[in-house]
């Protein structure tokens, strides 16, 4: 059974800073790999999707990347504001019963200004 | 603007009682999916929904109950059956079943049961 893990599950940065965020998996049988940013009380807004045979995917100041063979992926944050602050998450689709994700547990962002 | 809506954004009911929750979606989307999110643990699938009139069990079905007459409408039903409803629930479209097409979500429902 596939497991998401997102390690450190909250992180404190000053602005300006760029960052990682870190995803692993078990299972490195995966179709793709879905970025997630969820604010207080609201739905999940999708960052980044990067499909199996990508290495990397870019949108303004996000990065992510993935390392199937080692069952991993980041989030790099160029240029930290105080506005990124929110929970990631991070979730895969793998396996048998290809329509579901496997979502981690996310990492709680917050941005100092 | 193309998006998903869920109704209400908060809901109470009293133990006992079978609740409805709402979700459109005007992306013409053929995949629909509810997800429960409890704190401290990561999305569950409750049920998923690839075509309409067609749906599948997700890992944690029992107490829950859903129909998809229409492409655009995926309600989820919570039955007196379900042990521990009060949770934030998530309903997401994707444009088709298959893996390679991303999840949208709607901006939740918040039930509590008391």
């Amino acid at each position: 059974k596939q497991e998401v893990t997102q390690i450190p599950a909250a992180l404190s940065v000053p602005e300006g800073e760029n960052l990682v965020l870190n995803c692993s998996f078990t299972d490195s049988a995966i179709y793709n790999l879905q970025w997630f940013r969820q604010d207080p009380g609201k739905g999940l807004t999708s960052l980044l999707l990067i499909q199996s045979s990508q290495r990397e995917q870019t949108s303004g100041r996000l990065n992510a990347s993935l390392d199937k063979s080692s069952g991993r992926s980041t989030l790099y944050i160029a240029a930290s504001q105080p506005g990124d602050s929110a929970t990631y998450l991070c979730a895969v689709r793998s396996g048998a019963g290809s329509y579901q994700l496997t979502f981690g547990k996310g990492t709680k962002l917050s941005v100092i200004p | 603007d193309g998006g998903i809506t869920q109704s209400p954004k908060y809901l109470f009911r009293k133990e006992g009682q079978n609740v409805t929750l709402s979700c459109e979606q005007n992306l013409n989307h053929d995949a629909m999916y509810w997800y429960r999110q409890d704190p401290g643990q990561g999305l569950r699938l409750i049920y998923y929904s690839q075509i309409v009139n067609d749906f599948q069990k997700g890992d944690i079905a029992e107490g829950y109950s859903v129909s998809r007459e229409k492409k655009e409408s995926f309600p989820l039903t919570v039955t007196s059956a379900q042990k521990n409803p009060t949770a934030f629930y998530l309903c997401a479209s994707s444009a088709s079943g298959t893996y390679n097409s991303p999840l949208h979500f709607g901006n939740g429902t918040r039930l509590t049961v008391t």
